[in-house]
């Protein structure tokens, strides 16, 4: 079984512009989640996805964040514009059933913001 | 809110004993799951034991082990036989209407 996969997988860019992520979840995920995880720290709950509707996204920057899963499959994850602060590893995790099982993780994109 | 705890942001252990990591939560919903996930320095989160929390007993696997204490909202780790690749960050999650995290404890193990 194919796993998460997300890209790209290292990124750098400077403050003010704007970048994406992509995360392709495991197939038949319902759930589809964002983490930010700054260096040393616990991942951050961005946005929860259940299918193509939003669970959650309280804790999602929304003047610069942006998110959306097409046709509950795919999703991207939007930073315009980046900040120095923002600069984290992106993780994208899916898990078969709303709170049920637990969540399986990509490897991750690293965003360097300078 | 859900909220996961780990109070101890970093453990050593000898190669070969055995280790416990803390982690406490907080919470109203009364379905729910708890995990320890392990992050080695590649970042890939990788499950390694889980508790469903209608479950009295205690969750094992292998040398991994969990004590689930539902009424003091405690869920610690015990890694037996501590491994060199056992050295990585470790969390502890809550899983009910949202996944949530802790704060994570860097695991060290000397040879």
């Amino acid at each position: 079984e194919a796993g998460v996969a997300q890209s790209p997988r290292y990124k750098i860019i400077e403050k003010r512009q704007s970048v994406a992520f992509w995360c392709n979840p495991i197939s038949g995920h319902a759930t589809l989640y964002w983490y930010q995880q700054i260096l040393g720290q616990g991942p951050k709950l961005l946005i929860q996805f259940q299918n193509n509707g939003v669970v959650d996204d309280s804790q999602l920057p929304k003047d610069r964040f942006s998110a959306e899963r097409l046709k509950g499959v795919d999703s991207t994850l939007k930073i315009q514009p980046a900040k120095l602060e923002d600069s984290a590893v992106y993780l994208c995790a899916s898990s078969p059933r709303w709170g049920n099982t637990e969540a399986f993780f990509g490897q991750g994109t690293r965003l360097t913001v300078v | 809110a859900q909220t996961v705890t780990q109070s101890q942001p970093e453990m050593s252990v000898q190669e070969a004993e055995t280790v416990t990591l803390s982690c406490t939560y907080d919470t109203s919903e009364s379905d729910y799951y708890l995990f320890w996930y392990k992050q080695p320095p590649s970042r890939q989160m990788i499950l390694v034991i889980r508790q469903e929390a209608y479950k009295q007993q205690n969750a094992t696997e292998n040398r991994f082990s969990v004590n689930f204490q539902k009424a003091a909202k405690s869920f610690s780790l015990k890694i037996s036989d501590s491994q060199l690749g056992d050295a990585a960050m470790y969390f502890c999650a809550y899983k009910g209407n949202k996944l949530v995290f802790g704060a994570g404890t860097i695991l060290r193990v000397k040879s």
